[in-house]
């Protein structure tokens, strides 16, 4: 079975600084993978998908994610954190049971912004 | 265009009643999918549907039931409610369902059991 794992339970930044949010995968093959925001009592928002086109992944709100086969990873930047950003970000594989395709959600990471 | 809804928003049960609850898909999706978020974690797999079929199911319990009907809106029932079925129940609706394509989730409902 495929996982990720976030590093950092929680990330505080100030306002206009860069944001990078830790993620490490593991899989047999080559993954497709996600990021995921969650802002306080709501549902989740994709940020942006990896499906082994471009390496570099630009997604909404200025994010982007870079796959690094060679470091297995998959991290979240952002070059200006703004107040809007705090909320909970998750990183998340897609992943085959039996017949279903399904998705492994990583452990989350609480993004803190600052004035 | 609707996005995904899931109704209700809230519920408040108590041990041992049963629960249902609904979702709807992005309008042409086949794919529903559920997932239960316990606080402070990250949301974890029970069911997929596609084309009205069950394609898989996550490690829960059978109390935990699902169905998609022929409009592909779908329902999670749960039986014999515990404390510990306390959650945001997430939906999930995919064009199709497979490896790489992008979930869209509802706004949940969240359920309590007191």
């Amino acid at each position: 079975a495929q996982s990720v794992t976030q590093l950092d339970s929680h990330v505080s930044v100030s306002e206009g600084t860069p944001v990078l949010l830790r993620c490490n995968y593991s899989s047999s093959y080559s993954p497709s993978l996600f990021w995921y925001v969650q802002h306080p009592n709501k549902g989740l928002q994709l940020l942006l998908k990896y499906t082994s086109a471009a390496t570099l992944v630009k997604g909404i709100n200025g994010f982007e994610a870079e796959f690094k086969k060679s470091e297995t990873s998959f991290h979240l930047t952002k070059p200006s954190a703004h107040m809007s950003d705090a909320a909970e970000y998750f990183c998340v594989v897609s992943d085959r049971d039996g017949t279903a395709s399904k998705l492994t959600f990583g452990t989350g990471t609480r993004l803190q912004v600052t004035l | 265009d609707a996005g995904v809804t899931q109704s209700p928003t809230h519920l408040i049960k108590t041990r041992g009643q049963q629960v249902t609850l609904r979702c709807s898909p992005i309008s042409g999706h086949k794919s529903v999918s559920w997932y239960q978020q316990v606080l402070g974690q990250g949301p974890q797999f029970i069911f997929q549907y596609y084309e009205k079929e069950e394609r898989g199911r996550g490690n829960f319990p059978d109390r935990f039931s699902a169905r998609q009907f022929p409009n592909y809106s779908s329902e999670l029932n749960v039986n014999a409610l515990l404390l510990g079925d306390s959650a945001l129940y997430l939906c999930a609706s995919s064009l199709e369902g497979r490896l790489g394509y992008g979930y869209t989730f509802g706004s949940g409902t969240r359920l309590t059991v007191v």
